[in-house]
């Protein structure tokens, strides 16, 4: 069975750190075609893609958030951290994590955590 | 800049058909974008429901019903979600993404009411 969890504050101040927690079980990030991907969403807004490591550590970003995000993966813990610098009120949303599966170049999100609530406000 | 554009809302009635589209914007083709779509209920995250390029390489997610199909009209350069049989269990939210070089895009969701 294959789950995932995120973690971290639930309330920050502006232009603080996040550090948000992916702690995931069932499946392996050293397994080739896998990977996790942060994504996030504004109370009653649309998804955003944020991030994505892959099994073979190789990273990817949104263009339009890349100089705030760092990405890294502890495939012995089974743990994905995303940290974002510089925290707005505008980047309060729920952040999910999510399990890519790769397979001939098709990559898609199929599992999912529960999200956890981040509010930016002072 | 490509961008995927979806109505905001769509409303159709128990056991009629529903066509969600996705427009890609931006100066690219959709024909050579495969098109993934997820379906969100309140409260819960997004689940995956298919993808869809061609009628040769599409897939269905695990579990996911038959009267869920993708397709393309490469006149309006969109991809769509076919959802037949409506049931009221379909209220949801749906969202298109696509990959865009290595990043990926979302579309801004699209609120289907079965009434």
């Amino acid at each position: 069975q294959i789950t995932l969890k995120e973690s971290g504050p639930p309330l920050v101040k502006p232009t603080q750190t996040l550090t948000l927690t992916c702690t995931f079980s069932g499946f392996s990030l050293s397994t080739s075609g896998v990977g996790v991907a942060w994504i996030r969403q504004p109370p009653g807004k649309a998804l955003e893609w944020l991030a994505l490591t892959y099994w073979d550590d190789d990273k990817r970003y949104s263009p339009s958030l890349n100089s705030r995000l760092t990405i890294t993966k502890d495939a012995s813990k089974n743990q994905v951290v995303l940290t974002m610098t510089n925290m707005d009120p505008v980047d309060t949303a729920t952040y999910y994590c999510a399990r890519t599966w790769c397979s001939g170049g098709r990559c898609y999100f199929d599992y999912w955590g529960q999200g956890t609530l981040v509010t930016v406000s002072s | 800049q490509a961008v995927l554009t979806q109505p905001p809302s769509l409303s159709a009635s128990p056991g009629a058909s529903a066509s969600l589209t996705c427009t890609l914007r931006g100066g690219v083709s959709v024909v050579t974008y495969r098109i993934y779509w997820y379906q969100q209920k309140p409260g819960s995250p997004p689940q995956y429901l298919l993808r869809y390029k061609s009628d040769s390489d599409n897939q269905r997610g695990s579990g996911v019903p038959s009267r869920f199909s993708g397709s393309k009209d490469a006149s309006a350069n969109a991809g769509i979600l076919l959802i037949s049989g409506l049931q009221s269990e379909d209220e949801a939210d749906y969202y298109c993404m696509t990959w865009h070089g290595s990043a990926v895009l979302f579309g801004g969701g699209t609120k289907l009411t079965v009434l």
